[in-house]
């Protein structure tokens, strides 16, 4: 049965770098051939797709975000991580990793997330 | 894409019938789903292709719509519906974006 789960800092100071690593259990990222992705959802408020990954490498990531996100993956530890960059109090968030539809691609829907973890930004 | 949600807030009774609106700012076919997040979890995908249920959904969860205008419909509410329900369009002009969210209250 597939797991997903999220592993973070819980609080990052304001420019630091949030690094997120979500592992999957329960499937074989490379067999799968799933794109596998992050989004985030600040408190009370409405959902953000991050970027996605694929088995290969193949990433894309929402432009809102520029050039302060990185997304890598390790099928060999079965994670995929996510590094946000100069964070600030606006990137304090849920943060949620999920599995895309299968055979959709990397802008896909979400048909599996994992429980989220909150990262607070603050001094 | 800007998908808008409508109502912000939907007041149903169990057993009543609930429609929940996204409307799509451009023409996305029907590449959009429906989630469902209860207080504290994360979100439930509900519909895909617009009108698919995913895996487990009841089916007392319809979706409709295609172009621009979308519905998730709820024929018999239940007391484990009542819940903040997302629509997202996706693989259209990426980044995908979510509505803003319906809330379901008793």
């Amino acid at each position: 049965q597939l797991q997903l789960h999220e592993s973070g800092p819980g609080l990052v100071k304001p420019s630091e770098t949030l690094s997120l690593t979500c592992t999957v259990s329960g499937a074989s990222m490379i067999r799968s051939r799933y794109y596998w992705g992050v989004i985030r959802q600040p408190p009370g408020k409405g959902l953000e797709w991050i970027g996605s990954v694929y088995f290969d490498g193949t990433t894309y990531s929402n432009p809102s975000l520029g050039t302060r996100v990185t997304i890598s993956i390790d099928t060999s530890k079965s994670q995929f991580s996510l590094k946000l960059k100069s964070v600030a109090a606006a990137d304090t968030a849920v943060y949620y990793c999920v599995r895309l539809g299968y055979h959709c691609g990397a802008h896909c829907y979400s048909d599996f997330w994992g429980p989220g973890t909150l990262v607070t930004v603050s001094s | 894409i800007v998908m808008t949600q409508s109502p912000p807030t939907l007041a149903m009774s169990p057993g009543e019938r609930a429609t929940l609106s996204c409307r799509a700012s451009e023409s996305v076919g029907t590449n959009v789903a429906w989630y469902q997040q209860k207080s504290g979890q994360a979100p439930r995908l509900l519909i895909f292709g617009a009108s698919t249920r995913a895996t487990d959904i009841p089916g007392r969860f319809s979706g409709s719509g295609s172009g621009t205008e979308f519905t998730l419909t709820i024929t018999s509410v239940q007391s484990e519906d009542f819940a903040v329900y997302y629509c997202q369009h996706y693989n259209t002009r990426p980044p995908n974006t979510f509505g803003q969210g319906t809330r379901l209250e008793i």
